[in-house]
Order: C-alpha cells, then sequence, then structure tokens
C-alpha cells in the first residue's frame, strides 16, 4: 500500500537557522503530496500542497517540490523562528481522499 | 468564517465503556473524515463520509461506527472500548471527495 516516511526526529536549530525536513514516499500512480503542522495540544494545520510532478507548494516561508523520480516532497525553511517549533507530517493522497500520513517530524527552534 | 469544530475537547471512560464524538466541518464543506492519533504517530485513517454514506473505511474494527448528518456533521462512535483505543480523535472536512482536507482540534479520548 502507500506510505510515506519523514526523517526522525528531534530536530533543533538555532533561530535563523536554514531547515530541511526529509519526506520520500511511496504510492502506485499520481498521488497529492501535503505537509501538515501540529502545535501542541492543537490539530493539524495544512502548511502547503502539491498535486503534480515539478509543482512547488510554498506558504509562510516554507517551500516543497514535488519530486517524482526521487518520490520526494522535502520541506524546506530559509530562516526559521521560534514560533516554527511543532510537529511537522508529511501526508499524500490519491483519488479518493484518504490521507496516509509519516510518522512525523518534531522541531525545535531555540532563541 | 467557522473551521472544523470537535466536542469534547477532553474525555475519560474507563474499558469497556461507549464513546461518542462529534465534529462540525468547516462552512461549505460536505465531506468528512476521521482519523485516530495515538501519541508520538502520525493520524491514521478511519472511516470518511459524504451524502451520509461511508464512502471507504481504515483498518478499524466494526467497534468503530460513523454517522453523517443531513447538515454534513457527523459522529463517531466507539463501543467496548479498549487501553489501545487512547488517543487524539481528529476530524476533517472537504468539499466533494477530491478537495483538501482541513482540520478540526481532536477530541483527546483516555481510556482508564
Amino acid at each position: 500500500g502507500d506510505s510515506v516516511t519523514q526523517m526522525e526526529g528531534p530536530v533543533t536549530l538555532s533561530e535563523e537557522a536554514f531547515l530541511t525536513i526529509n519526506c520520500t514516499y511511496t504510492a502506485t500512480g499520481y498521488p497529492s503530496l501535503f505537509w501538515y503542522v501540529q502545535y501542541p495540544g492543537e490539530g493539524l494545520q495544512l502548511l502547503l500542497k502539491a498535486t503534480k510532478a515539478d509543482d512547488k507548494g510554498s506558504n509562510k516561508g516554507f517551500e516543497a517540490t514535488y519530486r517524482k523520480e526521487t518520490t520526494s516532497f522535502h520541506l524546506e525553511k530559509g530562516s526559521v523562528q521560534v514560533s516554527d517549533s511543532a510537529v511537522y507530517f508529511c501526508a499524500l493522497t490519491q483519488g479518493a481522499q484518504k490521507l496516509v500520513f509519516g510518522q512525523g517530524t518534531r522541531l525545535t527552534i531555540n532563541p | 468564517d467557522a473551521g472544523v469544530t470537535q466536542s469534547p475537547t477532553h474525555l475519560i471512560k474507563t474499558r469497556g465503556q461507549q464513546v461518542t464524538l462529534r465534529c462540525s466541518p468547516k462552512s461549505g464543506h460536505d465531506t468528512v473524515s476521521w482519523y485516530q492519533q495515538a501519541l508520538g504517530q502520525g493520524p491514521q485513517f478511519i472511516f470518511q463520509y459524504y451524502e451520509e454514506e461511508e464512502r471507504q473505511r481504515g483498518n478499524f474494527p466494526d467497534r468503530f461506527s460513523g454517522h453523517q448528518f443531513p447538515n454534513y456533521s457527523s459522529e463517531l462512535n466507539v463501543n467496548a472500548l479498549l487501553l489501545g483505543d487512547s488517543a487524539l480523535y481528529l476530524c476533517a472536512s472537504s468539499f466533494g471527495l477530491l478537495e483538501t482536507q482541513y482540520f478540526g482540534p481532536g477530541t483527546r479520548l483516555l481510556v482508564l
């Protein structure tokens, strides 16, 4: 079945550092790809998405590019802030909308 | 514009009991999906409702059942609770079956 693998956390960075969280997927067909973010004690918020190969999703300084050749959707941000501390989930869906999530990556940004 | 709402926010039950969780979708949305998120894990798909019918189901036992009402709100029922049912239960809504899902804040269930 379809699956998503994320880099293991936790990830700890200093403010203004460059962030990369790796995400690779296994899927038959052509999935849509998502990054969701979960702040402490809250539900999931959609961060960005891409629906076809070579699409770049972006939001709040975060970016991810759908790479079909490497089946990847890595999340990047050029300069992180303390407020970016959260758990980040990579996910995919095909056609009928069941979201398949990775295990999540906990990110902590120190001032 | 109200987002997805869920009630209650927290719930404590004992083994063997039954529980009902509720979800109201984002305004304009007609599809509701439910997910279970165990501590430290990614959410797992339980089932999806559209036009008051269960359209898809994940790998969960029949103890998990649901309903969608004409106003698109939904309930998740879990019977014969087990300790392993302790989790954050997330509701997500979308417009139609092929659109992006938006999540509510979740209901945290603790089974003792």
